[in-house]
């Protein structure tokens, strides 16, 4: 089945203990993509990579990192987390940037 | 960053009735998305318009390209239970960033129905 996994599903953590939300898809994309979704804000993104060769900031990328060392997984790593990094993560991908394929997201509480 | 003006924010309708909504933008898009995130998942994609113009069905769906490539619309007829859920129009900027077209979202529309 042709899916995007993220994991974990939920979590809650303290300020400053790192973290890392994995992502792995199993459809060959070239393209892969972070949002975070916020009540009123829609889906944000965070960071993309184009292929494993291309990694670029979104258009909120304060306070993450992500690594593309793979084609098929795209870890998003927030090493000092903080509370204003508490939402619903999604990680995305593609043949092209556009019709995208989401995962379940993540839920992450940081108090 | 930028993004799209999607309207309106939340609908409260009873079964049965059609809905109708919108996103708009300053600029142009090449492309229109528009996807449905069902309560506890991932946005999933309804319809894909390329061309400006054009109308596109999938099922009670139907979404437009405005001619001018500014704006969007979509609309469901006779709305049931299973169509609850947030609904996302997205575009597609023409101009390209390290090689990607960027992808822009609206707020979002959350659709609640009455049986």
């Amino acid at each position: 089945e042709a899916q995007v996994t993220q994991n974990p599903r939920y979590l809650i953590t303290v300020t400053g203990k790192k973290l890392t939300v994995t992502c792995s898809q199993n459809m060959n994309h070239e393209y892969m993509s972070w949002y975070r979704q916020d009540p009123g804000l829609g889906l944000r993104q965070i960071y993309y990579s184009m292929n494993v060769e291309v990694t670029d900031k979104g258009d909120v990328p304060e306070g993450y990192k992500v690594s593309r060392k793979e084609k098929r997984n795209f870890p998003l790593i927030l090493e000092s987390p903080s509370p204003n990094q508490t939402s619903l993560y999604f990680c995305a991908s593609s043949f092209w940037a556009g019709e995208l394929f989401f995962g379940e997201g993540s839920r992450l509480t940081v108090l | 960053g930028q993004q799209l003006n999607q309207s309106p924010q939340s609908m409260f309708i009873q079964e049965g009735e059609d809905v109708s909504m919108n996103c708009t933008s300053s600029s142009i898009f090449n492309t229109w998305l528009w996807y449905k995130q069902d309560p506890g998942e991932g946005p999933v994609l309804l319809i894909a318009l390329y061309k400006a113009g054009e109308l596109t069905s999938n099922g009670r769906l139907t979404a437009q390209f405005g001619i001018t490539r500014k704006d969007s619309f979509l609309n469901i007829s006779a709305s049931i239970p299973s169509d609850v859920g947030i609904y996302f129009c997205a575009g597609q900027n023409p101009f390209k960033i390290q090689g990607a077209q960027k992808l822009v979202f609206g707020q979002g529309t959350r659709l609640t129905i009455n049986p």
